[in-house]
């Protein structure tokens, strides 16, 4: 079945520690990718996106993602965390076989100590 | 710029009441608007794509006629809970396509926490 994982359902990490949240997909066709924040009593925002292109995307707060077409992977990463960093991430992507339709992975929970 | 408003951002009604929450791109046109419901510590779980003049098309195990969508003007949509029941409590957010964008990307909402007593 099509569907988005992400590996880690909650991390839990010091501030100045490296991140790395893994995502994988199982569409197939041309696929667009997102990273979406959720940070504690806000909406939805976005971290970035691959459309084409360069496969490193850089995006806001110093996070980046890399695009692997032949894992099927697209995974985010932040050299240094900061405690402001503790959020809910969501993987997503919209594939030509899911008929434009976003499809997120379960998320995965970053908390931040101090 | 590409912000998107909902209204309410809370509410809470009696069970078998109707509950109408609004979907609003505020400085931009949006052909396509989708409705997700996330429930806690869960992802987002897409429930109907809404085109702007056109029925909404559900998901698989979306009842159509217990949530009642439409999409009325290029900047409004808006999802009914029909005779809501407890169940039907939890967080829905709404999304927004760009009129005219070349991609895919969507513009949430800040969500509407709905709970059904």
């Amino acid at each position: 079945a099509q569907s988005v994982s992400q590996h880690n359902h909650h991390v839990i990490l010091s501030e100045a520690a490296s991140l790395e949240l893994g995502c994988n997909y199982s569409y197939g066709g041309t696929v667009n990718l997102f990273w979406y924040v959720q940070y504690p009593g806000q909406h939805l925002q976005l971290l970035l996106k691959y459309f084409s292109g360069d496969p490193l995307v850089k995006g806001i707060k110093g996070f980046e993602a890399e695009f692997i077409k032949s894992k099927f992977s697209f995974n985010l990463r932040k050299p240094s965390v900061q405690w402001s960093d503790t959020a809910e991430y969501f993987c997503a992507v919209i594939s030509t076989d899911s008929w434009g339709k976003l499809q997120f992975g379960a998320g995965t929970q970053v908390v931040v100590t101090p | 710029g590409a912000v998107v408003s909902q209204h309410p951002s809370w509410v809470i009604c009696k069970s078998g009441t109707s509950v109408k929450i609004e979907c609003r791109s505020l400085d931009f046109q949006a052909t396509t608007m989708f409705w997700y419901r996330q429930f806690p510590k869960q992802s987002l779980m897409l429930m109907a794509t809404s085109n702007e003049g056109s029925k909404a098309t559900y998901e698989q195990g979306v009842e159509k006629d217990k949530f009642l969508i439409n999409h009325a003007s290029l900047t409004l949509s808006t999802l009914t809970v029909t005779s809501a029941h407890p169940e039907d409590s939890s967080f829905y957010i709404c999304s927004a396509r760009r009129y005219g964008a070349g991609s895919y990307e969507q513009y949430f909402g800040p969500g509407t926490r709905l709970t059904v007593t």
